[in-house]
């Protein structure tokens, strides 16, 4: 079956700009999660959706925000970019909330700020 | 609050080396789950493993083997006789009562031919 699809995987903005960013889960799972991958930061945990609902928030400012549709297919949009934005965002996608195997993840996007 | 510690940045190895990952895990949950990630160029992250706090059984899946010690925090990860194709970086990560996926930094994995 198809994998996690992200979408586009290369963009690149300047600062004050925003962006959106797109998710298409497993086929059935209901989950998604997004991280941001910096070099000096790591893997960092974004936020969690399910059943189109916020279910879990990271440590990130109110500019990072997301939602997901009735296909669970996911979104998450950075207003007023900043140059440490610039990152790889990567989606994960689960059965359900809470669930405690494995997540699978998209290629990613990576984000650039000039 | 939780933690992953990664303390080997990078190894680099030849091939038919064995190369053990180490990661240390900090966690108040009694249940909670670990996991390791392997990360290719290409960036997607790719499941290896996933352990439960209850369940200190090691396990060997081929030429990957990997020992859970609670005793000591530790959920390390051996590649036997590394491959080339093995190059990537490699993540540990654990999950806990609060759901949230916390990663170490990472170990980045160079096998020479």
């Amino acid at each position: 079956k198809a994998g996690v699809t992200q979408t586009p995987r290369y963009l690149i903005k300047t600062r004050g700009q925003q962006v959106t960013l797109s998710c298409s889960p497993i086929s059935g799972h209901r989950s998604v999660s997004w991280y941001q991958q910096t070099p000096g930061q790591g893997l960092q945990f974004l936020f969690e959706y399910f059943s189109e609902t916020q279910r879990n928030k990271g440590n990130f400012p109110g500019r990072f925000s997301g939602r997901q549709f009735s296909n669970s297919r996911s979104e998450m949009n950075v207003s007023t970019l900043e140059l440490g934005d610039s990152a790889l965002y990567l989606c994960a996608s689960s059965q359900g909330f809470g669930y405690t195997g494995e997540l699978f993840f998209g290629e990613g996007s990576r984000l650039t700020v000039l | 609050a939780q933690k992953v510690t990664q303390a080997q940045t990078e190894i680099s190895v030849v091939e038919k080396e064995d190369v053990t990952l180490d990661c240390v895990y900090e966690t108040r949950d009694t249940t909670y789950y670990l996991f390791w990630y392997k990360q290719p160029p290409s960036g997607e992250l790719v499941f290896l493993i996933r352990r439960n706090s209850f369940d200190e059984q090691n396990e060997i899946s081929g030429r990957y083997s990997w020992n859970f010690q609670k005793s000591t925090s530790s959920f390390n990860f051996t590649i036997t006789a590394s491959q080339v194709v093995d190059s990537a970086v490699y993540f540990c990560a654990l999950r806990g009562s609060n759901y949230k996926l916390t990663f170490g930094k990472g170990t980045l994995l160079t096998v020479n031919p």
